[in-house]
């Protein structure tokens, strides 16, 4: 059963880069057929897609946030990062890492259980 | 970016009430729609995919229907577990959700 993991600093200041990155475990990040998103949500709020990489490689990111956001993969240690620049306390959020299922209309079928990460000084 | 417009934002209902949640998509996305369940403090969990398929797991209760521009979510009959807010999702281009509907107990 594929497992998603998230890790990285909960607490970011203003103006400086928030890093987070999701293991994922039984199961290899190369398969074909999936993409891996990150997906935000601040608190009360709905959930927001920030954007995903393909297992080829290619990355796609919501355009409002697309100036300040990279995602990335590590195959060797079957897991990818996000890193959003230039945060501000409207970067406040529970984020999650998901797996879209191409199979399912890139529905996200399996989720990690979200990291709050707050911008703070 | 397609927005998503869902509704209610809320309802109130019993257990064995049968809810229906609407999503419209502000231009055609097809089948391309997906609608998850949120618990407070957990993870989305996917209960439809591509409109209306079942997710492995998922009760029968659930239901998805539409195409084009316009989807429900139907729950049969309400059970204890299914309190939550309710999220769709269009898949036909850069992902972006619906707002939600929060069922809540009546």
């Amino acid at each position: 059963q594929l497992q998603l993991q998230e890790s990285g600093s909960g607490l970011v200041k203003p103006s400086q880069t928030l890093s987070l990155t999701c293991a994922v475990s039984g199961g290899s990040i190369s398969s074909g057929g999936y993409s891996w998103s990150w997906i935000r949500q601040p608190p009360g709020k709905g959930l927001e897609w920030i954007g995903y990489i393909y297992h080829s490689g290619s990355t796609y990111y919501k355009s409002s946030l697309k100036s300040r956001v990279t995602i990335s993969v590590d195959r060797s240690k079957n897991q990818f990062s996000l890193k959003l620049s230039s945060v501000t306390a409207a970067d406040t959020a529970v984020y999650y890492c998901a797996r879209g299922y191409g199979d399912y209309g890139d529905a996200f079928d399996i989720w990690g259980q979200g990291t709050m990460v707050t911008v703070s000084s | 970016d397609i927005q998503m417009t869902q509704s209610p934002s809320s309802v109130s209902a019993s257990v064995g009430d049968r809810v229906t949640i609407t999503c419209r998509a502000s231009q055609g996305i097809s089948s391309w729609l997906a609608w998850y369940q949120q618990k407070p403090g957990k993870a989305p969990k996917l209960l439809i995919y591509a409109a209306s398929s079942l997710q492995s797991g998922v009760p029968s209760r659930f239901s998805g229907s539409g195409s084009g521009t316009d989807f429900t979510l139907t729950i049969s009959s309400l059970q204890p577990e299914d309190f939550a807010t309710y999220y769709c999702q269009q898949a036909n281009s850069f992902p972006t959700f619906g707002g939600g509907t929060k069922v809540e107990i009546k």
